[in-house]
């Protein structure tokens, strides 16, 4: 099974940055890695994803390790809007995401 | 334009009683996903139809649970003699389809379904 660690939850500073960490030691060769949000009451949202090389977007840079068997989420600027459970996903057999419990981040201002 | 949407926002209904949630995808989208999220854990995957046909009904877990997507469009998840521990957030994904490990989902908001 192609399964995710995270950590259960993180504090960042408002306007710091913030690393999220991720372990997929089992991830095969063409996995990609997404990682998503999700705000109190709503549902998940994309955050990014990628295969190999390092990803940047408007709203986060996703760092992957060289061997793939980690990944880390960078939010540049920490926001209060930013307070959400950060979810770490592989595509496992078929189309399913597999979620595990993901990272809450509070953001404190 | 318009994103996924579900219907109704919230159910309470009684142990034992039938119940249908309803998911509308992005327009143009063929796979449709139905997840359920328990309070405090992430989403788990539930059913994967790819057009009008179940491709992948694995995480359905017992045979009280059916979905249906008939045109290819809007799906209905049905949930016969409902259990307390049916109470969930059920939700709902859309992609553009064609099954590729990059593809991005679209989340609805959800439905939070409450079995009394």
């Amino acid at each position: 099974d192609a399964k995710t660690t995270q950590p259960n939850s993180m504090e960042s500073n408002e306007e710091e940055p913030v690393h999220l960490p991720c372990n997929h030691s089992t991830i095969s060769g063409t996995d990609y890695i997404h990682w998503y949000r999700q705000l109190p009451s709503q549902g998940p949202e994309y955050v990014i994803h990628g295969l190999t090389s390092n990803v940047n977007n408007r709203m986060a840079s996703l760092a992957i390790a060289e061997d793939r068997k980690s990944s880390t989420l960078i939010l540049h600027r920490a926001t209060l809007r930013d307070a959400a459970v950060y979810y770490c996903i592989l595509k496992v057999t078929g189309n399913q995401f597999y979620f595990g419990t993901g990272t809450s981040l509070t953001v404190i201002p | 334009g318009a994103g996924v949407s579900q219907t109704p926002s919230n159910k309470v209904t009684e142990k034992g009683k039938y119940v249908e949630l309803r998911c509308d995808p992005i327009s143009g989208h063929t796979a449709l996903y139905w997840y359920r999220q328990s309070l405090g854990q992430g989403p788990e995957f539930l059913i994967y139809f790819q057009g009008t046909g179940a491709a992948d009904d694995s995480g359905l877990p017992n045979d009280r649970f059916f979905a249906v997507r008939p045109e290819g469009s809007v799906s209905t998840l049905k949930i016969q003699r409902t259990e307390r521990g049916d109470s969930a957030v059920y939700l709902c994904a859309s992609s553009a389809g064609g099954g590729r490990s990059s593809e991005t989902q679209y989340f609805g908001p959800g439905t939070r379904l409450l079995v009394l």
